[in-house]
């Protein structure tokens, strides 16, 4: 059972540059999210999503984007990159808030 | 609006030594409580949640942790802390079925 899959693990983008974080989950979880974690902060929520074809903003969706075609699948899309986006990205899932949530293994992204 | 407050960013302890890890929240409703334990370059792990019921919860590693409603604390324990243990905590709440919160984190150091 592979939980929820992220590719890439490590990526280097150049300024203005957009790229898509992959996310993956086989538990067959409504709710996915997207964080993103900084030194000393936590974690922020990027988006959210409770079904296919239902997606919402978090608290910093600025410079981001997502979509949910199919319950599995939750990319998460940046735009224009900037430095500011440089961060550890993770994905992750479940079947109800009170359950907790599942993590992937995170993307580092830096953004040069 | 619910928020969480980890009152230390880093807590040394020696090897074999009891630690307590604080977390403080805020809300105006019932809630659901979480501990989450990240190792070095890896995603959240569920270390224990409170749902209801018992305030003393039981979770992973030998860790537990107390809900007191009275000073909405719901701090993190272990009798005797190894190596093994080094790791960020995150407390996190939920407002009754709404998204994780989670906090800044405690980083955990354990001191041979």
């Amino acid at each position: 059972n592979a939980g929820v899959t992220q590719t890439p693990k490590f990526r280097i983008l150049k300024i203005g540059q957009s790229m898509t974080l992959q996310c993956t989950q086989d538990m067959n979880h409504n709710y996915m999210y997207w964080y993103r974690q900084d030194p000393g902060m936590g974690l922020k929520l990027i988006y959210y999503s409770v079904g296919a074809g239902i997606t919402d903003k978090g608290e910093v969706p600025n410079g981001y984007n997502v979509s949910r075609s199919t319950t599995e699948d939750f990319p998460l899309r940046l735009e224009l990159a900037a430095p500011s986006q440089t961060s550890v990205y993770f994905c992750a899932s479940s079947y109800q808030d009170r359950a907790g949530y599942t993590f992937g293994s995170g993307t580092r992204l830096t953004v040069v | 609006a619910q928020s969480v407050t980890q009152l230390d960013s880093q807590v040394p302890v020696f090897e074999e030594a009891p630690v307590e890890l604080r977390c403080n929240y805020s809300s105006s409703v019932s809630v659901y409580l979480f501990w989450y334990v990240q190792y070095p370059n890896q995603g959240l792990q569920l270390l224990l949640k409170y749902l209801s019921g018992s305030t003393l919860v039981k979770g992973i590693n030998g860790f537990e942790a107390e809900f007191n409603k009275s000073q909405t604390s719901f701090h993190l324990r272990k009798p005797s802390v190894h190596i093994s243990d080094t790791a960020e905590y995150f407390c996190a709440v939920s407002e009754f079925d709404d998204k994780i919160i989670f906090g800044k984190g405690t980083r955990l150091h354990i001191l041979p």
